[in-house]
């Protein structure tokens, strides 16, 4: 059973340039979280969403940031025109229940490590 | 000053000694989770608890409620353990829109 997939390890970006998150859930798991991890600083909740929706994108960016989760297929996180200041570790994690369930557990990917040239 | 504060920052041990991680926050939460992170690496999630203790192998997490506390333990460190250890919580009544606490620098040394 595998864990939660994140592609690629590592991306490198120049400014201006596009870049694409991916994030495959553990099988049976329904729910999306993205974190977001700038360099000396701690993790930070970007949002949450399920099949086809988002339920939470409170800590997204206002500008130049998206994310989906489709019907088939990973959940992308989506950041157009990178600057440097968006060079950081994208943390993906999915869980069998919805968030509100108080016990509902997360199982964490590798993360995808962009860097802004 | 943030929600989740962890103490120490740094901690470096030998081998064999135990050791202790501590986190405080400052809201009503509803889970607490105990994370670990390798230099490099993804995040495995160690321990989610919102009362009590639970003890996996040599690690035992507690958390106490009112005095909005939890803390991580580590008994016969070996050099393996060696990692950034995170505390993060879910605040009462939301998703697992976790608020993160800094993370503790862990080093053990053989």
């Amino acid at each position: 059973n595998a864990g939660v997939m994140q592609n690629p390890r590592h991306l490198v970006r120049r400014r201006g340039q596009e870049a694409r998150l991916r994030c495959s859930p553990m099988k049976g798991h329904s729910h999306v979280y993205w974190y977001r991890q700038l360099p000396e600083e701690g993790l930070k909740f970007m949002v949450y969403l399920q099949k086809e929706n988002i339920i939470d994108e409170s800590g997204m960016p206002k500008e130049r940031f998206s994310a989906e989760f489709p019907k088939e297929g990973p959940s992308i996180l989506r950041i157009q025109q990178v600057v440097r200041g968006d060079s950081a570790a994208y943390f993906c994690a999915s869980s069998p229940w919805p968030g509100t369930v108080y016990n509902s557990p997360l199982h964490f990917g590798n993360g995808t490590r962009l860097t802004v040239t | 000053k943030n929600e989740v504060e962890q103490s120490p920052q740094n901690l470096t041990a030998q081998e064999g000694e135990f050791i202790t991680i501590n986190c405080s926050y400052s809201v009503g939460i509803s889970a607490l989770h105990w994370l670990q992170q390798h230099p490099g690496g993804g995040i495995v999630s160690l321990f989610m608890l919102s009362s009590g203790k639970k003890k996996h192998g040599r690690l035992i997490a507690t958390i106490n409620i009112q005095e909005k506390h939890s803390s991580l333990h580590i008994t016969a460190s070996h050099p393996r353990d060696s990692a950034v250890y995170i505390c993060a919580v879910r605040s009462s009544g939301a998703t697992n829109k976790l608020i993160f606490g800094t993370g503790t620098l862990l080093a053990v040394q053989p």
